[in-house]
């Protein structure tokens, strides 16, 4: 079955630590990618997207992903991060070849810190 | 831009009774749009997609009669939930798409919860 996994589950770090979370998916064909953080009591906020073109994406908020076609990942990455970026992080994937249907990831709780 | 809302955002009903859950853009035509259910600590559910003026499709597993979508115009989008239980109290979530945009605009969330 098609599938997508975020290896953390919770990750406990202190302010200006590097962080990166794991997304991988199981899909064949051509794919979007997408990560989304929820903050505490708010709602699902896009960080980056990737649809094609350069697999180096830069989000908001410092973040950055990276695609990597062939090990079917989407790793999301902040070199430094801040106590404000305790939240939790989704990554989301869309088949092309299914229309605008979203599978998440399990989520991954980031605690930082200060 | 890109605003989606929704309303409520709690809800409390009684068992048996209906909900309905209203899902609109405030600043786009939403051709599609899509309601997920969280559960606490986990990641978002798809239950169905709806587009304007068509039935909805639902994901394997959902049933259709309970939880009754309509998307009535470009901008607005219900979900009933029928004769609740409290099994059926959750985190609901609707998200909308402009034509030809795989982008996803999620909305606030209604927390619904069944007595």
């Amino acid at each position: 079955a098609q599938s997508v996994s975020q290896h953390n589950h919770h990750v406990i770090l202190s302010e200006a630590a590097s962080l990166e979370l794991g997304c991988n998916y199981s899909y064949g064909g051509t794919v979007n990618l997408f990560w989304y953080v929820q903050y505490p009591g708010q709602h699902l906020q896009l960080l980056l997207k990737y649809f094609s073109g350069d697999p180096l994406v830069k989000g908001i908020k410092g973040f950055e992903a990276e695609f990597i076609k062939s090990k079917f990942s989407f790793n999301l990455r902040k070199p430094s991060v801040q106590w404000s970026d305790t939240a939790e992080y989704f990554c989301a994937v869309n088949l092309k070849a299914a229309g605008n249907k979203l599978t998440f990831g399990g989520g991954t709780r980031v605690l930082v810190k200060p | 831009g890109a605003v989606v809302s929704q309303h409520p955002s709690r809800v409390i009903c009684k068992s048996g009774t209906s909900v309905k859950i209203e899902c609109r853009s405030l600043d786009f035509q939403a051709t599609t749009m899509f309601w997920y259910r969280q559960f606490p600590k986990q990641s978002l559910m798809l239950m169905a997609t709806s587009n304007e003026g068509s039935k909805a499709t639902y994901e394997q597993g959902v049933e259709k009669d309970k939880f009754l979508i309509n998307h009535a115009s470009l901008t607005l989008s219900t979900l009933t939930v029928t004769s609740a239980h409290p099994e059926d109290s959750s985190f609901y979530i609707c998200s909308a798409s402009r034509p030809g945009n795989y982008e996803q605009y999620f909305g606030p969330g209604t927390r619904l919860t069944v007595t």
